[in-house]
């Protein structure tokens, strides 16, 4: 998954506690996104970006927030984490319209 | 809504044996789709890209064929090898400018030697 980078790779919270996650890319792509990836549900959508300074909601956006201040990085924050974001997160870039997606290696995030 | 669907969930297979792997849709109007592998514990890695207007794109031993039509995609594996054991993903994309991908649930695949 060269160009986009996530950190950390693993996480345990506890509920209440809050933090980020990072996604940083080198590919100087306009869109970036974020899903996560629960057992038997596929990905779903949390938020996306179309460029600096321009966010949206996805499918599932309740309990998190983001921001785009740079091309290169897209941060996912947890407000107040909850047991059911215990999931995979993963960050997704793509460039222009006619080229698919580049995902990054992924966050396991369990929150106890 | 988009519904993506994958059937079957799991499959095993002998080496050397032809996979088909399978992707339906509820709602034809898309952009292109897309297939994704993913081994356990790990990123996706994207495999193969088919814009709506093509019928078919080739990469190796893959090939993925959609049919707007019939909201459905098939990814051909020839020749399966115990390395081709992972899960595969199918993402279809709405719109230019709309980006949400609806990924399908995935198949999991065994290649046994």
């Amino acid at each position: 998954n060269a160009g986009v980078t996530q950190t950390p790779k693993f996480q345990v919270l506890k509920t209440g506690q809050s933090m980020t996650l990072q996604c940083a890319q080198d590919m100087n792509h306009e869109y970036m996104s974020w899903y996560r990836q629960d057992p038997g549900m596929g990905l779903r959508l949390i938020h996306y970006s179309v460029g600096a300074g321009i966010t949206d909601q996805g499918e599932v956006p309740n309990g998190y927030n983001v921001s785009r201040s740079t091309t290169e990085d897209f941060p996912l924050r947890l407000l107040s984490a909850a047991p059911s974001q215990t999931s995979v997160y993963f960050c997704a870039v793509q460039d222009k319209p006619n080229y698919g997606y580049t995902f990054g290696s992924g966050t396991r995030l369990t929150v106890v | 809504k988009q519904e993506v669907t994958q059937i079957p969930a799991a499959l095993s297979v002998p080496e050397g044996e032809n996979l088909v792997l399978n992707c339906s849709f509820t709602d034809s109007a898309i952009y292109n789709l897309q297939w994704f592998r993913q081994d356990p514990g790990k990123g996706l890695t994207s495999l193969l890209l088919i814009q709506s207007s093509q019928r078919e794109q080739t990469s190796g031993r893959l090939n993925a064929s959609l049919d707007k039509s019939s909201g459905r995609s098939t990814l051909y594996i020839a020749a399966s090898q115990p390395g081709d054991s992972a899960t595969y993903l199918c993402a279809v994309r709405p719109g230019f400018n709309d980006y949400k991908l609806s990924f399908g649930a995935g198949t999991t695949v065994t290649v046994r030697a």
